[in-house]
């Protein structure tokens, strides 16, 4: 079936670095992409969003590329802090029914 | 911003017992709720959609007569657990959409979850 995925199940990043998670997703039909941050014992958290329209968007230090060609999308988070510590998961959706399928998630881990 | 509330955050039982989650939007309403759970070091799966005033659409592989979803009103859909097993022991996460937003899985808001453990 389809399925989104990660490619690095863990990272660990110096605080103040740069850091880059990816997903591929196999869901050619999938338009709206989001990534979420998940601290311990909680529910996901949005971080931010992008549409299969656009190829790059930017938040506050997050940035999500979209490459649609190889089906791949990446979460850039600049100058790393302690609380981004936490396993972020990238979803997507196909149309507006709002039924989302997470990746597998990857675990990041910034280093003092 | 919009809450979703989950109650229990925790809950142990022993197996053959039911146990009932609660999901809540507290400053929204929700027409649409979805349940997931999530196991450790493991991501979220979907367990079904709870639509106000009609029947859950389950995923596939749900055992809808073990996953009983109820979905009164516009703030509150409860799923639960019946004749638990060790094997349900899990993570499980609602969120909710606020239907006076613009659709798109952003207006998707999650519960803290609640975490079951069966004896």
């Amino acid at each position: 079936g389809e399925s989104v995925g990660l490619h690095l199940p863990t990272l660990s990043v110096q605080e103040g670095d740069n850091s880059i998670i990816n997903c591929a997703y196999s869901n050619s039909a999938s338009d709206y992409f989001i990534w979420y941050k998940q601290e311990s014992g909680k529910g996901p958290q949005f971080i931010i969003d992008i549409r299969s329209n656009m190829d790059k968007r930017q938040g506050q230090r997050v940035t999500v590329l979209l490459n649609k060609t190889v089906k791949h999308l990446s979460l850039q988070i600049a100058a790393t802090q302690p609380g981004d510590s936490a396993v972020y998961f990238c979803a997507e959706t196909a149309g507006e029914n709002e039924k989302l399928t997470f990746g597998t998630g990857t675990r990041l881990t910034i280093i003092p | 911003g919009a809450v979703v509330s989950q109650h229990p955050s925790w809950v142990i039982c022993k197996s053959g017992t039911s146990v009932k989650i609660e999901c809540r939007s507290l400053d929204f309403q929700a027409t649409t709720m979805f349940w997931y759970r999530q196991f450790p070091k493991q991501s979220l799966m979907l367990m079904a959609t709870s639509n106000e005033g009609s029947k859950a659409t389950y995923e596939q592989g749900v055992e809808k007569d073990k996953f009983l979803i109820n979905h009164a009103s516009l703030t509150l859909s409860t799923l639960t657990v019946t004749s638990a097993h060790p094997e349900d022991s899990s993570f499980y996460i609602c969120s909710a959409r606020d239907q006076g937003r613009i659709s798109g899985a952003n207006v998707l808001t999650f519960g803290a979850g609640s975490r079951l453990t069966v004896l």
